[in-house]
Parts: structure tokens; C-alpha cells; sequence
């Protein structure tokens, strides 16, 4: 079966650190994997979506960093936080629009 | 291009009343129409989603939603709510041509009361 892995499952990173939330699929090749961003009481923000190996698509200009160094590897990294980067940050993928996504359950960062 | 739009930020409603929560699009192109589920500090869950065919699709936890072409509308309905379900709800689309990635609406927080 095809399952989404995102960890941690909450994170509590000083102002200026570095970041890196890691999701990995399961059960699936060459997905298309996608980063968002859910600010308290918002919507769904994409940040970024990588159709291959090596493929980053970014969506909004930022801090942060996404790379697939594996098929079925996504991960979004940051050199130095900002207060604003707080969120909750969701993994998912598809295989075809038909499908719809799968998301993974979510890591919530607060920056201090 | 492609946007989504819920009316409804907000729906309280008591349990075992039906409800419905509403959702608008617009497209230059044809869609794929999805609702999704989120409950608290969750990811989002697929509920149902419509392709093609019959404008009345079912989905999980007694949810269905309509098609409605004409008014370019894909609102969600379910006769009688439950306390658990509670919870953000969002509608998508993703177009048929021409890109693969899905538009979300704002989310409408779904409140049933006792």
C-alpha cells in the first residue's frame, strides 16, 4: 500500500537556526511530490513541487529551500529561520490528477 | 487560470441538522473537483471527488457533493452531522490540461455544536 512518512511531527526552532523536514513515500514510483505552508487560521500555500528527481519548482520567493535527492525523497530546508516561517508544513503526492493527493500528517514549526 | 472560491468561512450548526457547505470555480479549461478533510493538527484527507459522469458523487463518513456545470458550482452536503465532524474542509480543483497541480479553496471551519 502507498503511504506518506513527514517527521517531526512538531518542531521548536530558535529565530536564525537552520531547518530540515524530511517526507518520504512509500508504495509508489516517481511521484509528484509538493510542499505547503498552513498559517494559523489560513489556507494552503504551496511552496514548492518537484516532478522528478533533482526537478524543484518554487512557487513563492523565501527563505526556505526544497530538494529531491530520491524518488520518493522531498525535503524542505532553511539556513536561517525567520519568526515568519511558523506554520504548519504538509508533504504530498500524486501519481495522477484522478487521484487526487496524499497528504502526510504534518509538521507544526514555531520559530522563537 | 484556475480559482476556487467557499463562500463560507465559517458554518456552525448543530448535530443531526443537515448541512451544506458551498463552493464556487472557475476555469478556462476542464477539472477535476475534490473535497478534502482536515481535522485538527492533521494532514488534509481525501473525502470524494468528482471526474465525470453522474453529477452526484459519494464519498466517505456520509458526505456527497454536487456538480453543477452550469453554475460552476461543486457544493458538499451531508443530512445529518455528527459532533466528530468538526473539522476545516477544503475544496480543489486541478485542471485537465496543462498543469498538474491542484488550486485549494480557503477552507470553510466546519463547528457542530451539541
Amino acid at each position: 500500500s502507498q503511504t506518506i512518512h513527514q517527521w517531526p511531527a512538531t518542531l521548536v526552532q530558535p529565530v536564525g537556526s537552520p531547518l530540515s523536514l524530511e517526507c518520504t513515500v512509500e508504495g509508489t514510483s516517481n511521484p509528484n511530490l509538493y510542499w505547503y505552508r498552513q498559517a494559523a487560521g489560513r489556507g494552503l500555500q504551496l511552496l514548492f513541487y518537484s516532478v522528478g528527481i533533482g526537478q524543484i519548482s518554487s512557487e513563492v520567493p523565501q527563505n526556505l529551500s526544497a530538494s529531491r535527492p530520491q524518488d520518493r525523497q522531498f525535503i524542505l530546508s532553511s539556513k536561517k529561520l525567520l519568526l515568519s516561517d511558523s506554520g504548519f508544513y504538509l508533504c504530498a503526492w500524486s501519481v495522477s490528477g484522478e487521484d487526487g493527493y496524499t497528504f502526510g500528517s504534518g509538521t507544526r514549526l514555531t520559530v522563537v | 487560470a484556475q480559482s476556487v472560491t467557499q463562500l463560507d468561512s465559517q458554518v456552525p450548526v448543530f448535530e443531526e441538522a443537515p448541512v451544506e457547505l458551498r463552493c464556487n470555480y472557475s476555469s478556462s479549461v476542464s477539472v477535476y473537483l475534490f473535497w478534502y478533510v482536515q481535522y485538527p493538527n492533521q494532514g488534509l484527507q481525501l473525502l470524494l471527488k468528482y471526474l465525470s459522469g453522474s453529477t452526484l458523487v459519494k464519498g466517505i463518513n456520509g458526505f456527497e457533493a454536487e456538480f453543477n456545470k452550469s453554475q460552476t458550482s461543486f457544493h458538499l452536503r451531508k443530512p445529518s452531522v455528527h459532533i466528530s465532524d468538526t473539522a476545516e474542509y477544503f475544496c480543489a480543483v486541478i485542471p485537465l490540461t496543462g498543469g498538474f497541480k491542484t488550486i485549494f479553496g480557503a477552507g470553510t471551519r466546519l463547528f457542530v455544536k451539541a
